[in-house]
């Protein structure tokens, strides 16, 4: 079935511990990007790639890294994890950018860090 | 500053029909788009207005005024499985994102 996986989709972690998010799409989608959700607020940009091979800072990037190199996968990584990015993750996905109209989703990573 | 409003959660009966509002300031606008997402899973596109007007699309409706900064979801024919949360972003003059806190829609029987 064509669509966006994420993995893991449940992490417990210890503070200061290096953590990779992993996200693949097979629909060959350009532009793909890595929000994070959090009770009470709006999704929050991280990090978006438009095309293969380019990056770029969303709202909330502080803390994390991201590589784009090749078409597929846009993993996220967490260097030191700290409490404030408990949060869950989701990874998108659209055909060119965001103003086509649609986005795909991953079923989403649930991080903890304690 | 760039700010999305939506009623945090709102309440319904099966087979009737709910009205959804968001309004927003953005710096530019160029579309706004509204989706669904159920507890615990992904959300999913429902409807993408950059025009004024009325955009139907089955038992969902999206309508959109500009000037006023204005649109809402309109479900007819309320549904159990209707219950979710439904998310509205505004996509700004740099062609970002800026999402709504989500309105949860709770359907009673």
């Amino acid at each position: 079935i064509a669509g966006i996986t994420q993995a893991p989709t449940s992490q417990i972690l210890a503070a200061g511990r290096r953590m990779t998010l992993r996200c693949t799409q097979d629909m060959r989608h350009n532009a793909m990007y890595w929000y994070r959700q959090d009770l009470g607020l709006g999704l929050r940009l991280i990090h978006y790639s438009n095309t293969a091979g380019t990056t770029g800072k969303g709202e909330v990037p502080d803390g994390y890294s991201v590589s784009r190199a090749n078409t597929d996968d846009f993993p996220l990584t967490l260097a030191s994890a700290v409490p404030s990015q408990t949060s869950v993750y989701f990874c998108a996905s659209s055909a060119s950018g965001a103003d086509t109209g649609e986005l795909f989703f991953g079923e989403g990573s649930r991080l903890t860090v304690l | 500053g760039q700010n999305i409003d939506q009623p945090t959660e709102m309440t319904a009966t099966e087979g009737a029909i709910v009205q959804i509002n968001c309004t927003y300031q953005t710096s530019g606008f160029n579309g706004l788009f509204w989706y669904q997402q159920h507890a615990g899973e992904a959300p999913t596109f429902l409807s993408y207005n950059v025009l004024d007007g009325l955009e139907e699309k089955g038992r969902f409706s999206s309508f959109l005024s500009r000037s006023k900064g204005y649109s809402y979801l309109l479900l007819k024919e309320l549904q159990m499985k209707d219950s979710a949360s439904y998310l509205c972003a505004v996509m700004d003059s740099n062609y970002q994102l800026i999402w709504g806190a989500g309105t949860k829609l709770i359907i009673k029987p």
